[in-house]
């Protein structure tokens, strides 16, 4: 089934810059989006259409695009924003939803 | 912005059926606005889509899921619903119900089903 890589993990000490990669071949034809999820929480998106940012959500978060790989970026990470981050797209046809596995932020 | 609540039975036999329904207040379900989706979560683990349906009716299922899923809409009383049949422990997971727009996914706060018997 298509599937969407992320590391399963990434860390950093507040105030770093975190990036977290998301690839899949669609990639390059869908959007993507990224959806913050704490303990017992539903997702919230923090990224639309790769780079977009929704209102009420902060400056430190962006989204880049190039290729076949999108990131994430939380710049000056702050200890509140330890969560874990799902990428989402389409598959190539534009259908069916998918999901990363997931990439957990650590806050050091 | 709409809220999404979602209800159903917290425990279900192994081989029988899971139903489950979304409650949308804050929009009309029939606007047009949105795609209703059925997202799951097993403990511990990452996020399956399941399915969609707009208000025409049309549906989009996970292909490996579509045989056993059915997703409906019930205008008159602002809801969507799941069905999914055959249950196994492997379908133990939070469902959540989710508004799809262009800019990302709106979720209920999730409902636990547990397959045991």
């Amino acid at each position: 089934s298509y599937e969407l890589t992320q590391p399963p993990s990434v860390s950093v000490s507040p105030g770093q810059t975190a990036m977290i990669t998301c690839s899949a071949h669609a990639l390059a034809t869908q959007y993507a989006y990224w959806y913050q999820q704490k303990p017992g929480q539903a997702p919230v998106v923090v990224i639309y259409k790769d780079t977009e940012r929704p209102s009420g959500i902060p400056e430190r978060f962006s989204g880049s695009s190039s290729g076949t790989t999108v990131t994430l970026t939380i710049s000056g990470v702050q200890a509140e924003d330890e969560a874990d981050y799902y990428c989402q797209s389409a598959d190539s046809s534009g259908i069916s939803m998918v999901f990363g596995g997931g990439t957990m932020l650590t806050v050091l | 912005q709409v809220q999404l609540q979602e209800s159903g039975p917290g425990l279900v036999k192994p081989s029988q059926t899971l139903s489950l329904t979304c409650t949308v207040s804050g929009d009309s379900i029939s606007s047009g606005n949105y795609y209703w989706s059925w997202i799951r979560q097993p403990a511990g683990k990452g996020l399956e889509w399941i399915g969609r349906i707009y208000v025409s009716g049309s549906t989009n299922y996970k292909p490996s899921l579509k045989s056993r899923v059915t997703i409906s809409v019930d205008t008159s009383k602002n809801q969507f619903s799941l069905i999914l049949t055959s249950v196994t422990a492997a379908d133990t997971a939070v469902y959540y119900c989710a508004s799809e727009t262009v800019t990302g996914a709106g979720w209920g706060q999730g409902t636990l089903v547990t397959v045991s018997s």
